[in-house]
């Protein structure tokens, strides 16, 4: 079981851009949650997806967007780039939504992005 | 007031010693508690969870809530050096995860 995995690893853009980062979810789990962790911070909730839909959605802007894909794969893509959108992205999967959901949150290793 | 506050540390102990990290919450609607321990440049890795008050263990690690108290705790017994990291308390709210900033710990051989 490869749990979950993301990609890039890092990945530094300038500021006005646009970025995707791509998210697989543990085998078995349909549900997928996007979390961003500034330095020395703890994660904050950016939105979850499941059935290909946006179910919930944390304070960020419209320019935070995410889709979900029927094998569960997901994006999450930022627009109009910002110096304090540099963070570590992380991607977390977990099995059925509201069937314990929140404490079976598996997370993957983070995409780390850099705006200059 | 944040929903989840958590003392950053850093924290530095003794190899073999009882480590204690808590957080507070403001939010009495939180029903489940969970603890994270994320290692440098990885994601959180989730130790253990619990939505009752009371103790809960698993090995060296004891999770404890007070909700009356709005209090969680997490001891590690015997602690290595490789329990050095960061560990995030988080509560859940309508399927959100709510994280503290995370507490760093050090263990000293």
């Amino acid at each position: 079981d490869a749990g979950v995995t993301q990609s890039p690893t890092h990945l530094i853009k300038t500021r006005g851009q646009q970025v995707t980062l791509r998210c697989s979810p543990k085998s078995g789990h349909d549900t997928v949650s996007w979390y961003q962790q500034a330095l020395g911070q703890g994660p904050q909730f950016i939105f979850q997806y499941y059935e290909e839909e946006e179910r919930q959605r944390g304070n960020f802007p419209d320019r935070f967007s995410g889709h979900q894909f029927p094998n569960y794969s997901s994006e999450l893509n930022v627009n109009a780039l910002l110096l304090g959108d540099s963070a570590l992205y992380l991607c977390a999967s977990s099995p059925r939504a509201g069937a314990g959901l929140s404490e079976t949150q598996y997370f993957g290793p983070g995409t780390r992005l850099l705006v200059l | 007031q944040k929903e989840v506050e958590q003392d950053p540390g850093p924290l530095s102990v003794p190899e073999g010693a009882i480590v204690s990290l808590n957080c507070t919450y403001s939010n009495s609607a939180f029903q489940y508690f969970m603890w994270y321990r994320q290692y440098s440049r990885k994601g959180p890795e989730l130790l253990m969870y619990t939505y009752s008050s009371g103790n809960k263990e698993d090995g060296r690690f004891t999770a404890q809530v007070d909700k009356s108290s709005k209090y969680i705790s997490l001891f590690i017994r015997d602690s290595q050096p490789s329990d050095s990291a960061t560990y995030l308390c988080a509560m859940n709210r309508d399927d959100k995860i709510i994280f503290g900033k995370g507490t760093r710990l050090h263990i000293l051989p």
